[in-house]
């Protein structure tokens, strides 16, 4: 069956710290995607990657920055956690947008 | 750019009944619709998706329509179950090589026993 993993379903880290949220799927997709998912505001994308070592803004990224340095590993960072920035974190691939996204379990992050 | 509009934010059915779930899309020249459940807890999973050149698509209780004139595409549930309560996606996005699907806001379907 195919996969996306998030190496953390719950995550709690403080202000101020440097997090790594890990995804990894392993349908050889071209594309992969980061969202933050918040009650009332729905899927907000935060970065995408087409390639590897290419990296594109969405919709959210100012405080977040991606690492792509493989095909199969899509990697979030929270430069310095603000409390802001709690929420419920989706990963996602696709072979192209024609073809549908599979998604992540999700990492739910909280910032104390 | 693209924009997607999910109404009602919640709706509420008794099992057994049907449920309708309606989006508009704004970009006419997206071409691909496709309707994802959240279940709580996990992420959203693809349950049925339609392309523009088809306006109905059946897959046993649930079945999408597309009405590419008015811009609108609806999720149909028939015979809805307890299991079927959930957060319910839409989306849209058109060909190339680097497009990137456009999500409404969601919403959450309860089904009462």
């Amino acid at each position: 069956d195919v996969k996306v993993t998030q190496s953390s379903r719950y995550l709690v880290k403080r202000t101020g710290e440097k997090v790594f949220l890990e995804c990894v799927q392993d349908m050889d997709h071209e594309n992969m995607f980061w969202y933050r998912q918040d009650p009332g505001l729905g899927l907000r994308l935060i970065y995408f990657s087409y390639d590897v070592k290419m990296k594109e803004k969405g919709d959210i990224p100012e405080g977040y920055s991606v690492s792509r340095e493989k095909k199969e590993r899509f990697s979030l960072i929270l430069e310095s956690a603000s409390t802001n920035q709690t929420s419920m974190y989706l990963c996602a691939s696709s072979l192209d947008a024609y073809h549908g996204y599979t998604f992540g379990s999700g990492t739910r992050l909280t910032v104390v | 750019g693209e924009n997607v509009e999910q109404h009602p934010s919640t709706l509420s059915v008794q099992e057994g009944d049907s449920a309708v779930i309606k989006c508009t899309y704004s970009d006419s020249a997206s071409n691909y619709f496709p309707w994802y459940k959240q279940e709580l807890g996990k992420g959203p999973q693809l349950i049925i998706d339609i392309r523009s050149n088809v306006g109905e698509k059946k897959d046993q209780r649930i079945a999408v329509t597309l009405n590419k004139t008015a811009k609108h595409f609806s999720l149909h549930i028939t015979e809805t179950q307890p299991e079927d309560s959930a957060v319910y996606f839409c989306a849209a996005s058109k060909t190339g090589a680097n497009s990137k699907l456009t999500f409404g806001k969601g919403i959450t379907l309860s089904v009462r026993p």
